[in-house]
C-alpha cells in the first residue's frame, strides 16, 4: 500500500520569503507525482503534475522536483505572497490510484 | 470549458436518511472517482469507474454506500441510512483516461445530524 507523507504540517512565513514544503511516498513505482492547492470549503486545484521519468516541473514561482528513487519530492514556492496561503497536497497516481498526503497548511503573513 | 460539477455543494440532514450526491464529468473524460475528506483520514478514494464500469469499489466504507455511473455524463453517490460519521467532503473527479491527470470538482460538504 502506498503512504504519502508531507512534513512540515503548517508552516507560517513572513511575506518574501521562500517556501519548502516536503513529500515522502513509501513506493516508488509511480505514474506520476501532482502537487494541489486546496482553499478552505474549495476544491483541489492542479499546481503541477511530474511525470515519472522526470526531474522536475516549474510554473511562474512555484518548483516542483522528484527523486523517484528515494521516494521524494519538493516544492519551492519562490517570493511568497499572502495570496499563496493555504492548504498543499502532495499525491502519487500508483496503480490508477491517488493517493494523497495529509498536507501543509501555508500562512504567509503580511 | 465546464469543470466537474457536483451537486448540492452542502447537505445537512439528519441521521437515518438517505443522501445522495451528483456527480457530472467532464465530457470526454472516460474515468470517474469518488473520494471522501475528513480531518482524521485525510482524502481517501471511494470508488473508481471507467467507462461507466466499477472497476475498484474496496474503499467503499460498508454496505450504507453505494454509487452507480448509469450514462458517461452523470454519477450518484448513495449513503443509506447515513450515520453522523459520514460526515465529510465528498469529492468527484474525471481523467481523459487511466494515468492521465484527474480534474477535481468543489465538493460537497456533507453533515449528518
Amino acid at each position: 500500500k502506498q503512504e504519502v507523507t508531507q512534513i512540515p504540517a503548517a508552516l507560517s512565513v513572513p511575506e518574501g520569503e521562500n517556501l519548502v514544503l516536503n513529500c515522502s511516498f513509501t513506493d516508488s513505482a509511480i505514474y506520476n507525482l501532482q502537487w494541489f492547492r486546496q482553499d478552505p470549503g474549495k476544491g483541489l486545484t492542479s499546481l503541477l503534475l511530474i511525470q515519472s521519468s522526470q526531474r522536475e516541473q516549474t510554473s511562474g514561482r512555484l518548483n516542483a522536483s522528484l527523486d523517484k528513487s528515494s521516494g521524494r519530492s519538493t516544492l519551492y514556492i519562490a517570493a511568497s505572497q499572502p495570496g499563496d496561503s493555504a492548504t498543499y497536497l502532495c499525491a502519487v497516481l500508483f496503480d490508477y490510484k491517488l493517493s494523497f498526503g495529509a498536507g501543509t497548511t501555508v500562512t504567509v503573513r503580511a | 470549458d465546464a469543470g466537474v460539477i457536483q451537486s448540492p455543494r452542502h447537505e445537512v440532514t439528519e441521521m437515518g436518511q438517505e443522501v445522495t450526491l451528483r456527480c457530472k464529468p467532464i465530457s470526454g473524460h472516460n474515468s470517474l472517482f469518488w473520494y471522501r475528506q475528513t480531518m482524521m483520514r485525510g482524502l481517501e478514494l471511494l470508488i473508481y469507474f471507467n467507462n461507466n464500469v466499477p472497476i475498484d469499489d474496496s474503499g467503499m466504507p460498508e454496505d450504507r454506500f453505494s454509487a452507480k455511473m448509469p450514462n458517461a455524463s452523470f454519477s450518484t453517490l448513495k449513503i443509506q441510512p447515513s450515520e453522523p460519521r459520514d460526515s465529510a467532503v465528498y469529492f468527484c473527479a474525471s481523467s481523459l483516461a487511466d494515468y492521465q491527470p484527474q480534474h477535481f470538482g468543489d465538493g460537497t460538504r456533507l453533515s449528518i445530524l
